[in-house]
């Protein structure tokens, strides 16, 4: 139980252009959602909390228009890297708790690393 | 907010010791302690966690020990093996707010 997926695992896109990350609750319904920026050897770097139906919460320093979070159903959440720059090029991280689970344990799913050339 | 501080950034043993990382936190409302492992190109793994009624709990080769009196808690590793070597996270939360991270550990096991 307690499985969280995303797709893609990697991507390559072009400096300029848009990309989307999914992140999906398996097997339980993910009432929150967060999404993780990872630096190489760096600790986990909380972007935005998602409640599903509601705003992401963006935490300082995160700008919001350039990383569009949609929560739209329990068990999905999207990530989108808008006007993608080689500085955004990291491991992109999703966690999610919710019900049945009944506590505050996040499970992550297994990363996408977005690459921008 | 809350602050978590972990140490070692590295450990280094040999297979059938036993390896303990330490973290320390900040905010006495936190009751909520877990740890990760996440291999290399691959997601955080949950191993253990800790709610703060309890001081120590343990599944199979892995324990965790809470001092909350003393705002700390360790991850024990005993008869470590090669498979156990990744990087190792502790976090700290409240609830169903956000966890804080440590910097990770980097444990190798070397047979």
């Amino acid at each position: 139980g307690a499985v969280v997926s995303q797709h893609p695992s990697w991507v390559i896109c072009k400096s300029g252009t848009s990309v989307k990350i999914e992140c999906r609750s398996l097997d339980f319904q993910a009432t929150t959602m967060f999404w993780y920026r990872q630096f190489p050897k760096q600790s986990l770097m909380l972007m935005a909390t998602s409640n599903e139906g509601s705003k992401a919460t963006y935490e300082q320093g995160v700008e919001k228009d350039k990383f569009l979070i949609n929560h739209a159903s329990l068990t999905l959440s999207t990530l989108t890297v808008t006007s993608a720059h080689p500085e955004d090029s990291s491991f992109y991280i999703c966690s999610a708790h919710g019900v049945p689970l009944g506590t505050d344990t996040q499970y992550f799913g297994p990363g996408t690393r977005l690459t921008v050339l | 907010g809350e602050n978590v501080e972990q140490h070692p950034s590295t450990l280094s043993v040999q297979e059938g010791d036993s390896a303990v990382i330490k973290c320390t936190y900040s905010d006495s409302a936190s009751n909520y302690f877990p740890w990760y492992k996440q291999e290399l190109g691959k997601g955080p793994q949950l191993i253990i966690d800790i709610r703060s009624n309890v001081g120590e709990k343990k599944d199979q080769r892995i324990a965790v020990t809470l001092n909350k009196t003393a705002k700390h808690f360790s991850l024990h590793i005993t008869e470590t093996q090669p498979e156990d070597s990744a990087v190792y996270f502790c976090a700290a939360g409240s609830g169903y707010s956000t966890l804080t991270f440590g910097k990770g550990t980097m444990l190798l096991v070397s047979p």
